[in-house]
């Protein structure tokens, strides 16, 4: 198993462009997320999904999208980048409910807009 | 309002010696503990958690943690530490307020010297 992958790895973006950062999993896990990692802020929700064709927002959610068609993927979509979306984003999934249930991580992936 | 904390930035310890990673949670009802650690590039891995039961839960790489209710606390222990321990760990807890996510804390940065 792959377990949770990520890409890209980096990307360097200026102001205003689009791009969408792409996570699969192959455990068929139901539960997919997006956080966000930034210094002294711990890790922030931006979007989940509890399955395919369902989606929520979490604590983060402005200037992101979310779809989730297949049970595998789960692409985060930054529709106009701007400087403070400069991050280092992990995706998770979990067999069932993230209260209950342990998450396995991507490897993340290093964003920096300019 | 939901939250945990990691009084923390950093801890130190000598390799050999017993290591501990504080963190307290306030929550409404009952709480759902975890501990994940990040080492350096990497995503987040799961080393432990606490649902229901005996307080003292063991985990992965030879950690537990101790469930306190009075003190509202889920500490981090492990009786000796290696370098290879030397990591950032994040506690997290169920936000009550919404039963299918998450609050990490801000994390804590282990140093184990040789």
């Amino acid at each position: 198993n792959a377990g949770v992958t990520q890409t890209p790895k980096f990307q360097v973006l200026k102001t205003g462009q689009s791009m969408t950062l792409q996570c699969a999993q192959d455990m068929n896990h139901e539960y997919m997320s997006w956080y966000r990692q930034d210094p002294g802020m711990g890790l922030r929700l931006i979007h989940y999904s509890v399955g395919a064709g369902i989606t929520d927002q979490g604590e983060v959610p402005n200037g992101y999208n979310v779809s989730r068609s297949t049970t595998e993927d789960f692409p985060l979509r930054l529709l106009s980048a701007a400087p403070s979306q400069t991050s280092v984003y992990f995706c998770a999934s979990s067999y069932g409910s993230l209260a209950y249930n342990e998450q396995f991580f991507g490897p993340g992936t290093r964003l920096t807009v300019l | 309002a939901q939250s945990v904390a990691q009084p923390e930035d950093q801890v130190n310890v000598a390799e050999g010696n017993p290591l501990t990673v504080k963190c307290t949670y306030s929550v409404s009802g009952n709480p759902y503990l975890f501990w994940y650690v990040q080492y350096p590039n990497r995503g987040l891995q799961f080393l432990l958690k606490y649902i229901t039961g005996d307080n003292l839960v063991k985990g992965s790489y030879g950690f537990e943690a101790e469930f306190n209710k009075s003190q509202t606390s889920f500490h981090l222990k492990k009786p000796s530490a290696l370098v290879s321990d030397s990591a950032l760990y994040f506690c997290a807890v169920r936000d009550s307020n919404r039963d299918d996510k998450i609050i990490f804390g801000k994390g804590t940065r282990l140093h184990i010297l040789p």
